[in-house]
Parts: C-alpha cells; sequence; structure tokens
C-alpha cells in the first residue's frame, strides 16, 4: 500500500522555467512533510518541509504548496537551473509516530539549456 | 568532513555469504536508521534505533540484523544473501521529531 505518491516519474524544464512536481497522499494522518533532493550516488538530502497547519512554505528558488483537503502536495522552484537536475523525493510522517518517514517513489527533474 | 559516512559504498557477493554495512554519523543525532531503496527506486525504512536502542522495525527477514554499538554507529548484517537483497542501503541519522534525515552516500550490494 503506497501511502505516498509521485505520479510523474519524470519532469523536462527548460532553464529559468517553473519546475512543478506533485506529490499525493492518502494517510490523513500524516502531518509533516518533507522534500529531498538526490544526485545520483549520493544520498537524498533535505530540501524544504511543510507543516500540516501551513498550506506554504517557502525557501529562496523553493516553495512547497500543501492542500489538505485534496491531500496533495507540490513542490515549486522558480527559475530552474541546470543544478536543479536531480531525483525529488516527497515524504510524509506522523510527528511523534517514531520519525518513520514514507517516501514516494521520486521524480527526476531535468533541466534543459 | 561526512557527517553520515557508509562503508563500503560498493560490494558484490555470491549468494548464501554474509556480508556487513557500517554506518557512523558524527552529527550527535540520537536516531539511526537503515533505508533499502529496491530497483523499482523505492526508498522503505528497515529499522531505527534511538541512542542505540531499537524503535522501528519493519517487516524485515531475520537475515537482517542492525547493530548498534554506540548511537553514533548502526551497522547492518545480512546473512545467506539472496538475490532479491541486491539493493542500494541509505543509513540515515535526525534530530528529534523533525523528521529531517541526513543521509550516507548509499551502499549498493549487488548480489550473484
Amino acid at each position: 500500500d503506497q501511502q505516498v505518491k509521485q505520479n510523474s516519474p519524470s519532469l523536462s524544464v527548460q532553464e529559468g522555467r517553473i519546475s512543478i512536481l506533485n506529490c499525493d497522499y492518502t494517510n490523513s494522518m500524516f502531518d509533516y512533510f518533507l522534500w529531498y533532493k538526490k544526485y545520483p550516488a549520493e544520498g537524498p538530502t533535505f530540501l524544504i518541509s511543510i507543516s500540516s497547519i501551513k498550506d506554504k512554505n517557502e525557501d529562496g528558488r523553493f516553495t512547497v504548496f500543501l492542500n489538505k483537503s485534496a491531500k496533495h502536495l507540490s513542490l515549486h522552484i522558480v527559475p530552474s537551473q541546470p543544478g536543479d537536475s536531480a531525483v525529488y523525493f516527497c515524504a510524509a510522517i506522523v510527528r511523534g509516530g517514531g520519525n518513520k518517514l514514507t517516501f514516494g517513489t521520486g521524480t527526476q527533474l531535468k533541466v534543459e539549456l | 568532513d561526512t557527517a553520515v559516512s557508509q562503508t563500503p559504498k560498493y560490494l558484490v557477493t555470491q549468494m548464501g555469504n554474509d556480508k556487513s554495512i557500517k554506518c557512523e554519523q558524527n552529527l550527535g543525532h540520537d536516531t539511526m536508521y537503515w533505508y533499502k531503496q529496491d530497483s523499482k527506486k523505492f526508498l522503505k525504512i528497515m529499522f531505527s534505533y534511538n541512542n542505540k536502542e531499537l524503535i522501528i522495525n519493519e517487516t524485515v527477514p531475520n537475515r537482517f540484523s542492525p547493530k548498534s554499538p554506540d548511537k553514533a554507529h548502526l551497522n547492518l548484517h545480512i546473512n545467506s544473501l539472496e538475490l532479491g537483497d541486491s539493493a542500494v542501503y541509505f543509513c540515515a541519522s535526525s534530530p528529534p521529531i523533525t523528521g529531517e534525515l541526513f543521509f550516507g552516500e548509499g551502499s549498493r550490494l549487488t548480489v550473484l
């Protein structure tokens, strides 16, 4: 049972444009959501997070939006840069539940020149 | 100075063998994890230790045995390796509650 889903395995965007990565979840108990970025042959690195009490969190070029009623979150990258090319994982957690992160399957973002 | 380091980075071995992967973190975190990324790219938690105590043990075969000699180390020992164990194993650590995991570079295990 896949509780966190990223339905787009890949996304290609031109440099300077907006990248929008989507994530859906099914477990309404999740109360904290995170995005991780992964380059080849490296471990995932934390990018940005959002609590379920918020609907938006912004950090520089990265903004995460949360729509609780739709159980949907998205990561916006503006403007996209070639160095953003990586796999992006959405993850969710029930705080106080042992810090058990549930990950999506990832979206491969390619930012083209 | 690597925050979470795991060795070896690559491991190729025969079915039936026993192997270990070591992990160390210098971030002072109390909680450490082992995650498995399979061929379908799913990242799934296997184990979590908090200050040397096992707190999460997902449905993992008994052939997998984690050991935490101290809170900075979490090793993974695998007995009687099978083809399906081929995957990338990631070690991670985290501060309390936040969910913000710090991952190692991964150890790619190939079982022939």
